[in-house]
């Protein structure tokens, strides 16, 4: 079965340190890629997604990822975390019509 | 961006009783929308895939009819816990979606069977 792997639960970072976030998946066909946020008390939110084309996709609020299809990977960076970055980040992956997500990574950004 | 509500946000109901939970597409029409379950510290297990007019199409081990799921509509989607259980407490979301484009979500159910 297909499966998105996300390598840290739990990260917690100092404000302008920069981040990245691992997500892999199991699927060796055509994929759509997504990150998404959920902040305290919120609806999951998209941060940016990949279709086609270039691999380096750029996000909301100074987020980026690269697709590096050889390792079947997709991380979210971001330069100088914020505060208000503090919130939980998914990684999921589109395989069909189905959406599979990762088990999520909660950030927590120290002020 | 597009919105999606789902209600309620959170409801209680005793062991053996139904809930439903209503999932609306509010500003736009949604050729799919997807139900999800959340457990503690883990990530959204898909449960099923609705299109609108047809059968939903469960995931293996959902049982369909335990949990079941009416698309009415392009903009409205139910999820019905049937005779429930203390096991079935959990976060249930929905989603939806215009063909190819980005999935919205909805706030989230959380049920408790007591």
């Amino acid at each position: 079965a297909q499966s998105v792997s996300q390598h840290n639960h739990h990260v917690i970072l100092s404000e302008a340190a920069s981040l990245e976030l691992g997500c892999n998946y199991s699927y060796g066909g055509t994929v759509n890629l997504f990150w998404y946020v959920q902040y305290p008390g919120q609806h999951l939110q998209l941060l940016l997604k990949y279709f086609s084309g270039d691999p380096l996709v750029k996000g909301i609020k100074g987020f980026e990822a690269e697709f590096i299809k050889s390792k079947f990977s997709f991380n979210l960076r971001k330069p100088s975390v914020q505060w208000s970055d503090t919130a939980e980040y998914f990684c999921a992956v589109e395989y069909g019509n189905k959406l599979v997500f990762g088990a999520g990574t909660i950030l927590r950004v120290k002020s | 961006g597009a919105v999606v509500s789902q209600h309620p946000s959170w409801v209680i109901c005793k062991s053996g009783t139904s809930v439903k939970i209503e999932c609306r597409s509010l500003d736009f029409q949604a050729t799919t929308m997807f139900w999800y379950r959340q457990f503690p510290k883990q990530s959204l297990m898909l449960m099923a895939t609705s299109n609108e007019g047809s059968k939903a199409t469960y995931e293996q081990g959902v049982e369909k009819d335990k949990f079941l799921i009416n698309h009415a509509s392009l903009t409205l989607s139910t999820l019905t816990v049937t005779s429930a259980h203390p096991e079935d407490s959990s976060f249930y979301i929905c989603s939806a979606r215009v063909a190819r484009s980005e999935a919205f979500f909805g706030q989230g159910t959380r049920l408790t069977v007591v």
